[in-house]
Order: structure tokens, then sequence, then C-alpha cells
């Protein structure tokens, strides 16, 4: 069975104090992890999407890495504006499309 | 660039009344997917459609359907509402290409109420 772990559960952190997110995945095959920002009440925003490991994509000040085991969502300098829960999930290889989700990552980014 | 539409944003029903939600996708993706969720929990998969055809079926009620239309809108039907009903209901859309994950692009939600 897939599994998605993303730590930590929350996290506050003050204005431009840099940190990263993990989300530890177990799966049959990757055929991708996507990171989305969600805001409350409101739709996932996609980020990224890697597809295998040593993958890295940046945005903003945002970067996300991939390894065999996990992926990290690193924020730079973050501003409140960053605040949101970010989520973490897989897309098994395979005849089925259905992702896997993580429960989250709440960042509250303090000015 | 265009997103994918939800309609309505916001809907109040009884307890054992019908809602319909509907679902447009961003142009030219053949896929859609249609999430539930609940306050404090990741999206919980309920169907989806690839070209019309149901392509996956997770969590999804039997007081629920759903179907894709000839321009690949959707409808989620249901049916029989109870208050454990009340959730976000979102719609995602994607390009689906064969053996590469497929990216999947959200809309905004509808919260329905159940009361």
């Amino acid at each position: 069975e897939d599994q998605v772990t993303q730590s930590p559960e929350a996290l506050r952190l003050q204005e431009g104090e840099s940190s990263s997110l993990n989300c530890s995945y177990t799966v049959s095959g990757l055929r991708g992890l996507f990171w989305y920002r969600q805001d409350p009440g409101k739709g996932p925003e996609f980020l990224f999407t890697l597809y295998s490991a040593g993958e890295e994509k940046e945005k903003e000040r945002l970067k996300a890495t991939l390894t065999k085991k996990e992926s990290f969502l690193h924020i730079t300098a973050p501003k409140p504006e960053d605040s949101a829960t970010y989520l973490c999930a897989v897309q098994a290889a395979g005849g089925s499309y259905i992702p896997t989700f993580g429960r989250g990552t709440s960042l509250i980014v303090h000015p | 660039a265009a997103g994918v539409i939800q309609s309505p944003r916001h809907l109040i029903k009884e307890k054992r009344e019908t809602a319909t939600l509907k679902c447009y996708p961003i142009p030219r993706h053949d896929t859609v997917y249609w999430y539930q969720q609940g306050p404090g929990q990741d999206p919980q998969f309920l169907i989806s459609f690839y070209e019309k055809m149901q392509s996956d079926k997770g969590s999804i009620p039997d007081r629920f359907s759903a179907q894709q239309f000839s321009d690949y809108h959707s409808e989620l039907n249901m049916s029989s509402l109870e208050l454990g009903d009340s959730a976000l209901y979102f719609c995602a859309s994607s390009l689906r290409a064969g053996g590469i994950a497929d990216t999947q692009y959200f809309g905004p939600g509808t919260r329905l109420t159940v009361l």
C-alpha cells in the first residue's frame, strides 16, 4: 500500500527564517510526486511535479527536491504570504492514476 | 491562464435532499477527478473520468453518481444527503499522457452544507 508521511505537521517561522518541509513516501514504483499549496477553504494550488530521484525544481522562494524515499520543500526567506498548508502527493506507476496524499504541513510565517 | 471552474461555490441543502455539483475542466484537459475534503483532512478521492469513461473509483458512496459529458465537463450527483456529507468538494483536471505523472489542477471547490 502506498504511504505518504509529511513532517512536521505544523511549522511556525519568523519572516526570513528559511526551513524545509519533509515528505516521506513508500510506493511500488514512482510515477510522480506532487507538491501543492492550499489556503483555508480554497482548492490546492499546484506547485511542482517531480518525476525521478535527483530532480530539483524552483519557483520563487520554493525549491523542491526528490530522492528515492523522500522529497523536501525548501522555503528560503519566507514571507507571511507563504503561510498555508503544503500538501505532498505521490502517484504510483501502474494502471491507476489516483494519487496518495499526505496530511499536509501547516506553515505559519510571522512578520 | 484558464483554470478549473466549479459551480456552485456554496450550497446549502436539507437532509435527504439532492445536490448536483458541476465541474468545467481546463480547456483540452481530458481527465476529471472528484475529491471530498473534510476540515483538517487531506482530499479523499471519490471518482475519476478519462475521455468520458469512468477511470478509477474511490470511496464514493452509492448515493453519489457522476459522469463526464461530451464537452468534458463533469457533474457529481448526490442524493439522500446526510449531515456527514457536509464538506468541501473539489474537482481537478489533467491532461493524461500515458505513462508519465498525471499533474492535477484543482478548482476552487464547492462548499456543501447539509442541515
